[in-house]
């Protein structure tokens, strides 16, 4: 399995243009969530999936930011209008049910 | 709520030596999982190890190993024989096992830790 794939890996954009991170979870995993990391606040969890579905967006920052997952093997975090504060590094995990998570390898996000 | 709490921020070690990264956290479920990860300077995040509550036993992975209290709500990570790729930041991390969808997966703040050839 190629594991917890995201896209892109570096993304440097403008202040209000907007942005869409992608994530293809590992084939079979149920669970699909969406990290942010940064030096001040640590891994922050942003929104989760359960087969498709939302089940806890309470992260999520401000409703500048949005997620979508429209089958079991894409998902999508976009950022409208984005800010120099967005940046930061955006993980993408998924697991199966109450195991631990794989993570991709992150997309660092810069906003100037 | 949850919380998974890492109090130190960084720790160093001699190469060969023993050290042990502290983590607490809070729950009301007696079910859960924890786990460590390893996010090296490449930020990729890796999984080390991990413990189901209602095992007694400390998980043990080669030179890794926990010391679990579950009365404490402790679960602190052993490294021995301490080597120059073990220098990461780690991660203290809590899932709670549930029968329906909400199966949240909490990290603490992380600490970094450096070792000293």
């Amino acid at each position: 399995d190629a594991g917890v794939i995201q896209s892109p890996r570096h993304e440097v954009t403008e202040m209000g243009q907007e942005v869409t991170l992608r994530c293809k979870p590992i084939s079979g995993h149920d669970y699909l969530f969406w990290y942010r990391q940064t030096m001040m606040r640590g891994l922050e969890l942003l929104i989760y999936f359960n087969n498709n579905v939302p089940i806890d967006d309470s992260g999520m920052p401000e409703d500048r930011f949005s997620a979508k997952m429209p089958n079991a093997s894409f998902s999508t975090l976009k950022i409208q209008p984005s800010e120099p504060r967005d940046s930061a590094v955006y993980f993408c995990a998924s697991s199966r049910t109450w195991t631990e998570a794989f993570f991709g390898q992150g997309t660092r996000l810069t906003v100037v | 709520a949850q919380t998974v709490t890492q109090s130190q921020p960084e720790m160093s070690v001699q190469e060969a030596e023993t050290v042990t990264l502290s983590c607490t956290y809070d729950t009301s479920e007696s079910d859960y999982y924890l786990f460590w990860y390893k996010q090296p300077p490449s930020r990729q995040m890796i999984l080390v190890i991990r413990q189901e509550a209602y095992k007694q036993q400390n998980a043990t992975e080669n030179r890794f190993s926990v010391n679990f209290q579950k009365a404490a709500k402790s679960f602190s990570l052993k490294i021995s024989d301490s080597q120059l790729g073990d220098a990461a930041m780690y991660f203290c991390a809590y899932r709670k096992l549930h029968t329906g969808a909400n199966s949240k997966l909490t990290f603490g703040k992380g600490i970094t830790l450096s070792v000293r050839p």
